[in-house]
């Protein structure tokens, strides 16, 4: 049983098309991310959700639209995709926000490359 | 704001070998150290912790870690390695208190027979 998984795993796209990414998690935890790593291997956090709610932001550009329709679900939408943009995104759960309490599980990563 | 630095982008070993990954941060205030394990096609998974109190920390699989405040370094170090250990190794921080995690740009371990 997978916990944390993500759709699609591979995603190659042209400059300024729209994609999603979905990632679930079958832990039952309430909070959410959404990472990317670039192509220097630097992982920096996007987004996080706990309980539907967004409480992370990191300044990332209003293309990327995050979308959590329940606990178990949060999905990522890019408008215009811009070449900058090709990178592995990780979604990750935990349960609560309190890092020393509540590991973050990671999902296997969706590598996307724009064209 | 929070960094972290890992100087080495890949460690090769030979298997049976000791090997140590080096992580140094910056931080203006307390933090909770962590490192995470990347297999091949896989998701990142949490390794190890230093949260508060012994500054030594050990994993299940014979990793450890050590806290040094002076030095503001939390090195990763095994004293006996296997090929099952060749994977990505990030290095993270977080301020005490938050969620959010600061990551290094990894090292990967290179374990050859």
């Amino acid at each position: 049983d997978t916990a944390v998984s993500q759709t699609p795993k591979y995603l190659v796209t042209q400059m300024g098309n729209d994609k999603s990414i979905k990632c679930e998690q079958n832990l039952g935890h309430d909070t959410m991310y959404w990472y990317k790593q670039d192509s220097k291997k630097f992982l920096k956090i996007m987004f996080s959700y706990n309980n539907k709610e967004l409480i992370i932001n990191e300044t990332v550009p209003n293309r990327f639209s995050p979308k959590s329709p329940d606990k178990a679900h949060l999905n990522l939408h890019i408008n215009s995709l811009e070449l900058g943009d090709s990178a592995v995104y990780f979604c990750a759960s935990s349960q609560g926000q309190r890092l020393m309490y509540n590991e973050q599980f990671f999902g296997p990563g969706t590598r996307l490359t724009v064209l | 704001a929070q960094s972290v630095t890992q100087l080495d982008s890949q460690v090769p070993v030979f298997e049976e070998a000791p090997v140590e990954l080096r992580c140094n941060y910056s931080s203006s205030v307390s933090v909770y150290l962590f490192w995470y394990v990347q297999y091949p096609n896989q998701g990142l998974q949490l390794l190890l912790k230093y949260l508060s109190g012994s500054t030594l920390v050990e994993s299940i699989n014979g990793f450890e870690a050590e806290f040094n405040k002076s030095q503001t370094s939390f090195h990763l170090r095994k004293p006996s390695v296997h090929i099952s250990d060749t994977a990505e190794y990030f290095c993270a921080v977080s301020q005490t208190g938050f969620q959010k995690l600061v990551f290094g740009t990894g090292t990967r371990l290179l374990v050859s027979p």
